[in-house]
């Protein structure tokens, strides 16, 4: 299994300020054969199911706004929210399919401080 | 829009078995992968596993030997069954659409709780 590991757990940011959540693969999940990395990021708020925000590590979803973005390669890999907003209060999950088993991160929790 | 929807028992007794029907509509079943993805309370996602509408499965290696997936594509509709459940099995039960770049449609989930 390829265990994905995010980190921090949770962080706390003012708003308006840059928020970075990382997210780590035991293995790579970019294949070569069309330069692809298999990892999609998730943002689940209470009481809701998950929603995609980002796959292939850094598509946009349709409608997700632009101030959030994934970027990293390989086994590296980052959600970057440029200018958190009140409802960004969540819990973010990384996710690999780069396998016939997918897994996902413990999460990270968001909130403002 | 592709919409999902989970249904099934809420409540079952300890070495029960969970059997969850998850409905989709607004798109045809054919030609994607379905998941089944579960949350124990207060804590992340675990993901069961999925099926293709063919048939084709794959689950998570530490509940392949209670976990079944099956299809029904005239009803454009898959399964879960989980055998001999215990209280940690207790959590929201989601079913999710397996796109090509990740799970892009989702149900609102279903709560299993599990207790004598």
């Amino acid at each position: 299994d390829i265990v994905m590991t995010q980190s921090p757990d949770s962080l706390a940011v003012s708003l308006g300020e840059r928020a970075t959540i990382n997210c780590k693969s035991s293995q790579s999940v970019l294949y070569s054969s069309n330069n692809k990395n298999y990892l999609a990021w998730y943002q689940q708020k209470p009481g809701q199911p998950p929603k995609m925000l980002i796959y292939w590590a850094s598509n946009r979803d349709s409608g997700v706004p632009d101030r959030f973005s994934g970027s990293g390669s390989g086994t590296d890999f980052t959600l970057t929210i440029s200018s958190v907003q009140a409802e960004d209060v969540a819990v973010y999950y990384c996710q690999q399919y780069y396998t016939t088993q997918d897994t996902f991160g413990q999460g990270t929790k968001l909130e403002i401080k | 829009q592709v919409h999902l929807q989970e249904s099934g028992p809420g409540l079952l007794k300890p070495s029960d078995t969970l059997s969850l029907t998850c409905a989709v509509s607004g798109g045809s079943i054919n030609d994607f992968y379905w998941s089944w993805i579960r949350q124990p309370p207060g804590k992340g996602l675990e993901w069961i596993g999925y099926i293709y509408s063919t048939g084709t499965t794959s689950y998570n290696p530490s509940l392949q030997s209670r976990v079944t997936i099956s299809v029904d594509t005239s009803k454009n509709r898959f399964f879960l069954i989980l055998s001999s459940v215990t209280g940690a099995d207790t959590a929201v039960y989601y079913c999710a659409r397996r796109g090509n770049g990740g799970n892009d449609y989702w149900g609102r989930g279903t709560l299993v709780t599990v207790s004598s």
